[in-house]
């Protein structure tokens, strides 16, 4: 059964402190993981897609990189303006249009 | 008007009300999914439209029913809802996925979402 767990479910950090987000996943046969950020009474927006083991891709403080059982989100000296819940996902091969399996998200506090 | 835009934004209905929710895309996609978002849950999909056709329904009870219009408008119909029913109700919209491996994956486009009270 395809799967996403993310860790840990809250993380609470002071501003410039550096840490990662963490998603494990089982899937049979990756087409694709996302990381979405989310923000309080808003809908999922888009970070990043990674494709292949070894792939990473990076946007301001934030870095995303694969491999073939998880994914992390790095973020660098972050700020308040980071705090927000993160979500990570996957799509697999075999997977039908849209369907893109969810983790739980993990919230990320970032304190001035 | 940009993106995907999403009414009501809050919506609150008894067991017995019967609701509509909108959806509105703005770009261009030909594809359009309904997600559902409980708390402590994560996201489950619900409907997935492909060129107005509807080419998913996950298992949701039938007091759920969707209407795709047209590519760019999606509503969801609710009738007898269940306190249970009480989330956000997220749309999305996307390129339809090409065939072949090689074809990338759906990179979907979230509306702000509609917050539902089942009382």
């Amino acid at each position: 059964e395809d799967q996403v767990t993310q860790s840990p479910e809250a993380l609470r950090l002071q501003e410039g402190e550096s840490s990662s987000l963490n998603c494990s996943y089982t899937v049979s046969g990756l087409r694709g993981l996302f990381w979405y950020r989310q923000d309080p009474g808003k809908g999922p927006e888009f970070l990043f897609t990674l494709y292949s083991a070894g792939e990473e891709k990076e946007k301001e403080r934030l870095k995303a990189t694969l491999t073939k059982k998880e994914s992390f989100l790095h973020i660098t000296a972050p700020k308040p303006e980071d705090s927000a819940t993160y979500l990570c996902a996957v799509q697999a091969l075999g997977g039908s249009q849209g369907n893109l399996i969810f983790g739980k998200g993990t919230k990320l506090s970032v304190k001035p | 008007e940009t993106g995907v835009t999403q009414t009501p934004r809050h919506l609150v209905m008894g067991m017995t009300n019967k609701k509509s929710l909108k959806c509105e895309q703005h770009l261009g996609h030909n594809a359009m999914y309904w997600y559902k978002q409980s708390a402590k849950k994560p996201l489950e999909l619900m409907f997935v439209y492909n060129f107005k056709e509807q080419t998913e329904n996950n298992s949701v009870p039938s007091r759920f029913s969707p209407e795709c219009p047209n590519s760019s408008h999606l509503f969801l119909h609710l009738h007898t809802l269940q306190p249970e029913d009480s989330a956000l109700y997220l749309c999305a919209s996307s390129w339809t996925l090409g065939q072949g491996l090689l074809s990338g994956a759906n990179v979907l486009t979230f509306g702000a979402g509609s917050r539902l009270t089942v009382l």
